[in-house]
């Protein structure tokens, strides 16, 4: 089956350090990629995608690239801040579904100080 | 503005309640969702329907149902034979496609009184 393993936290930065969080998967055919963020007390909103090999899904100073040779989707930022503390989940979308069912990773506590 | 609506906020059961969690959609998608959160877990897919008058069971249905009367609207009924319903429940809607994100209220949380 579908799995997706998150590397665990929390990661604490300091403000302007470089973030990197692994995620790598586990999929039965050629899926969608998804990164979402969760702030405290809300629900999770749709911060990239990618849907092929060598795309790279970018948002909010947020970047990831889909690699197929590793199976892998890291979540990037040059520069945190603050207000980049939250909760971030990978997450893939079976190419095989006939709806859009996600697998999501176990998520990533992100703490930034300043 | 489109978006979803999850309510209410916060709820409260008694021993041996049901109680009923509202999720109102108007982005005119087809499939809806409901997840379980856990404090500092991942989400857990309870039910979700891709279409009206039709839903299937997730990976932990158990104590729980739905219904889909209407595109707009998929409550959750957490029953008594939940015996740990205390968690996060969020709700989540999407365009039928491997390629389309769901899209998320911002969650009911649940407590034991």
């Amino acid at each position: 089956g579908n799995s997706v393993t998150q590397m665990e936290g929390p990661v604490t930065l300091s403000e302007e350090a470089f973030l990197t969080i692994n995620c790598t998967y586990t999929a039965t055919g050629y899926p969608s990629l998804f990164w979402y963020v969760q702030y405290p007390g809300e629900g999770l909103q749709l911060l990239l995608k990618a849907t092929k090999a060598d795309d790279k899904g970018s948002n909010k100073g947020f970047e990831a690239t889909y690699r197929k040779e590793t199976t892998s989707f890291h979540l990037e930022k040059g520069s945190v801040q603050v207000s980049d503390s939250a909760v971030y989940f990978c997450a893939l979308s079976d190419v095989n579904n006939a709806g859009n069912m996600l697998t999501f990773g176990g998520g990533t506590r992100l703490m930034v100080k300043p | 503005d489109g978006g979803i609506t999850q309510s209410p906020k916060y709820l409260f059961r008694k021993e041996g309640q049901n109680v009923t969690l509202s999720c109102e959609q108007n982005l005119n998608h087809d499939a809806m969702y409901w997840y379980r959160q856990d404090p500092g877990q991942g989400l857990r897919l309870i039910y979700y329907s891709q279409i009206v008058n039709d839903f299937q069971k997730g990976d932990i249905a158990e104590g729980y149902s739905v219904s889909r009367e209407k595109k707009e609207s998929f409550p959750l009924t957490v029953t008594s034979a939940q015996k740990n319903p205390t968690a996060f429940y969020l709700c989540a809607s999407s365009i039928t496609g491997r390629d389309q994100p769901q899209h998320f209220g911002d969650g009911t949380r649940l407590s034991i009184l």
